[in-house]
């Protein structure tokens, strides 16, 4: 059973504007979210991640934003840029625990 | 470093063949991971080893999968027989061993495409 989904399966939006990428979570035990980031014929690559003791992390252009209660996080992307069009990966992980959960994947395109 | 590297970079092989898929994770890393990557089910994660030690295989999906990582430096992930729905993306990762209750960073090799035809 999937414990981390993203339920957006593609994003297109406009340079400049914001993507905002989501992502749900079923385990209340999750304490340690993370996103990566794919392009084509590449293996993921970490983007930004944020423990659950916080509920905003940014970097950049990048912010990760956690809700605990709902058990959702989002990454936003701003300004967007054409070489942010990539496949985004959603993960979660249990305390104490080295492996990850990984979401389906968001595959966002910015349009020029 | 030259990252996580994997090999073969694509396999394309007929079912019930046997496929072997290599890894040769970070120099200095403790942990390795295999992944599968499906459309469906996103990157799903199959086994992992922790300083050459197999800790969780829950996801291997049958016995037909077998995976082993004779020391640091190599791990291999070998399917036999092969069947069409094995036709996936494989990435093995690899990280450092935090302190207790720390998650490190996984790197990511380029994975292998394989098709099983």
């Amino acid at each position: 059973d999937q414990q981390v989904k993203q339920n957006s399966p593609s994003l297109s939006v406009q340079e400049g504007r914001i993507s905002i990428l989501n992502c749900d979570y079923t385990n209340s035990m999750f304490d340690y979210f993370l996103w990566y980031k794919k392009y084509p014929a590449e293996g993921p690559t970490f983007l930004i991640s944020i423990s659950s003791i916080k509920d905003k992390n940014e970097d950049g252009r990048f912010t990760v934003f956690l809700n605990k209660s709902a058990k959702h996080l989002s990454l936003h992307i701003v300004p967007s840029q054409p070489g942010d069009s990539a496949v985004y990966f959603c993960a979660a992980s249990l305390l104490g625990a080295n492996n990850l959960f990984f979401g389906t994947g968001t595959r966002l395109t910015v349009i020029p | 470093d030259a990252g996580v590297i994997q090999s073969p970079r694509h396999e394309v092989t007929e079912m019930g063949q046997e496929v072997t898929l290599r890894c040769k994770p970070i120099s200095g890393h403790d942990y390795l991971f295999w992944y599968r990557q499906t459309m469906m089910r996103g990157l799903e994660l199959l086994i992992y080893f922790n300083n050459n030690v197999p800790i969780d295989d829950s996801g291997m999906p049958e016995d037909r999968f077998s995976a082993k990582m004779p020391n640091a430096s190599f791990s291999t992930l070998k399917i036999q027989p092969s069947e069409p729905r094995d036709s996936a993306v494989y990435f093995c990762a690899s990280s450092f061993d935090l302190l207790a209750g720390s998650v490190d960073t996984q790197y990511f090799g380029p994975g292998t495409r394989l098709t099983v035809l």
